[in-house]
């Protein structure tokens, strides 16, 4: 079956500690998110990736950065990880960005930080 | 601004029906979108409006007025397994989609 996968599905880290989520995709689409959650929130967008244009929301903090080494894959890094980035990550892909385009997400990673 | 407005909790039985609101302001609008999201998991794509009126997709149903900036998911016999959060998303001018925090419902016996 075509899917969204993040590995792990649960990480721990230690607060300052970097630490890179990962995300793959075999629905072959052009564009892939990640989104941050937390515990009843809306999910906010972090990144997304039109092909290989990356794209860094505006309030996206500097700690967070972003791969697209190829279309299937993508890559969450956070350099130094605070208590407040504590959250599930969220990945998505859709096949376009236009109007009636639906975002497909992986099952996420859950972050605790020490 | 651009905002998303769903109640954040609702309480039904199973075997009933219940309808979730949700009421928006963005910038431009390209369809509205809901998705399930049960705890700890990731949001399942669940409808996709963007004319006005009713898609109707098995038990679950989804309305959409432009005019009002308003929608609602139509939940009918209802099942335990559909206890789970139910978050609204507006595709605004940019083709951004403007999350709603999410509305918790509660199926209770």
């Amino acid at each position: 079956d075509a899917m969204v996968i993040q590995n792990p599905r649960y990480q721990v880290t230690q607060f300052g500690k970097p630490v890179t989520l990962s995300c793959s995709q075999t629905l072959n689409h052009n564009v892939m998110y990640w989104y941050q959650q937390k515990s009843s929130q809306a999910p906010k967008l972090l990144f997304h990736y039109y092909d290989k244009d990356f794209n860094n929301e505006a309030d996206t903090p500097d700690n967070f950065q972003s791969r697209r080494p190829n279309t299937s894959f993508c890559f969450l890094d956070i350099r130094s990880p605070g208590l407040g980035d504590a959250a599930m990550y969220l990945c998505a892909t859709s096949r376009g960005a236009g109007v009636a385009e639906t975002q497909y997400f992986g099952p996420g990673t859950r972050l605790l930080v020490l | 601004g651009q905002n998303i407005d769903q109640p954040t909790e609702m309480t039904a039985t199973e075997g009933a029906i219940v309808q979730i609101n949700c009421t928006y302001q963005t910038s431009g609008f390209n369809g509205l979108f809901w998705y399930q999201q049960h705890a700890g998991e990731a949001p399942t794509f669940l409808s996709y409006n963007v004319l006005d009126g009713l898609e109707e997709k098995g038990r679950f149903s989804s309305f959409l007025s432009r005019s009002k900036g308003y929608s609602y998911l139509l939940l009918k016999e209802l099942q335990m397994k559909d206890s789970a959060s139910y978050l609204c998303a507006v595709k605004d001018s940019n083709y951004q989609l403007i999350w709603g925090a999410g509305t918790k419902l509660i199926i209770k016996p």
